[in-house]
């Protein structure tokens, strides 16, 4: 069974820190990965992709990779209240091509 | 990215009744994708939604309860049948848009079933 595990917070983080959130995943073949944000009540919006090691930067979003550890993460750079949100870490490994969802990091980010 | 629409955006169906959810998007996909996300839970595959042929369905899913159809590469439906209770939740369905050969799933804005 494919697992991709995340800490499901709630994260709290003072208006312009540094948000940092981690995920893990189990399929040590996997090449995609996936940072959805999805605020309450609405659908999961795409935030951040990221397939070889490193690090890929995009606006005040980090995403981190590290195949060998199986680790992604995500940082947010200068938080702001409306970063708010629940981040949800996904990894393309399904049978049929789809994505493999953790529970979600809950961040709160306090003016 | 992809525009993908899907109607209703929600509803209150009566137990023992069926739902039938529409998906739309502004361009021609691969794949399509139903999931479900159960409250405060995170998102569930229910079937890959396969143009001209049936549904591939995960482990848990049947087309019984859950019948697909996908008539042409821009549209599909679910129907939740029988509903019961325990089918409340949020259904998304989402699209695989290859971009530098690498796919990225875009959602839908969700369909939010309450079943009384």
């Amino acid at each position: 069974q494919k697992e991709v595990e995340q800490n499901s917070g709630p994260l709290s983080v003072p208006e312009g820190a540094i948000a940092s959130l981690n995920c893990t995943y189990s399929d040590r073949g996997s090449q995609s990965f996936f940072w959805y944000r999805q605020y309450s009540g609405k659908s999961p919006e795409l935030i951040m992709f990221i397939y070889s090691n490193g690090d890929k930067e995009d606006g005040r979003f980090t995403a981190q990779l590290n195949k060998a550890s199986q680790y992604v993460s995500l940082l947010i750079r200068d938080s702001q209240p409306s970063d708010s949100a629940t981040y949800l870490c996904a990894v393309k490994g399904g049978s049929q091509g789809n994505l493999i969802f953790g529970k979600g990091t809950k961040l709160s980010v306090k003016p | 990215s992809a525009v993908i629409s899907q109607k209703p955006s929600r509803d209150i169906c009566q137990r023992g009744t069926s739902l039938t959810i529409q998906c739309q998007v502004d361009s021609q996909v691969t794949m399509m994708f139903w999931y479900r996300q159960q409250p405060g839970q995170s998102l569930t595959l229910i079937a890959t939604a396969n143009q001209g042929s049936e549904a591939t369905y995960e482990s848990g899913f049947v087309i019984d309860k859950f019948p697909i159809s996908r008539p042409n590469l821009t549209f599909s439906t679910l129907t939740v049948s029988n509903m019961s209770p325990e089918d409340s939740s949020i259904y998304l369905c989402s699209v695989d848009v290859l971009r530098l050969e690498k796919g990225e799933q875009y959602f839908g804005p969700g369909t939010r079933l309450t079943v009384t």
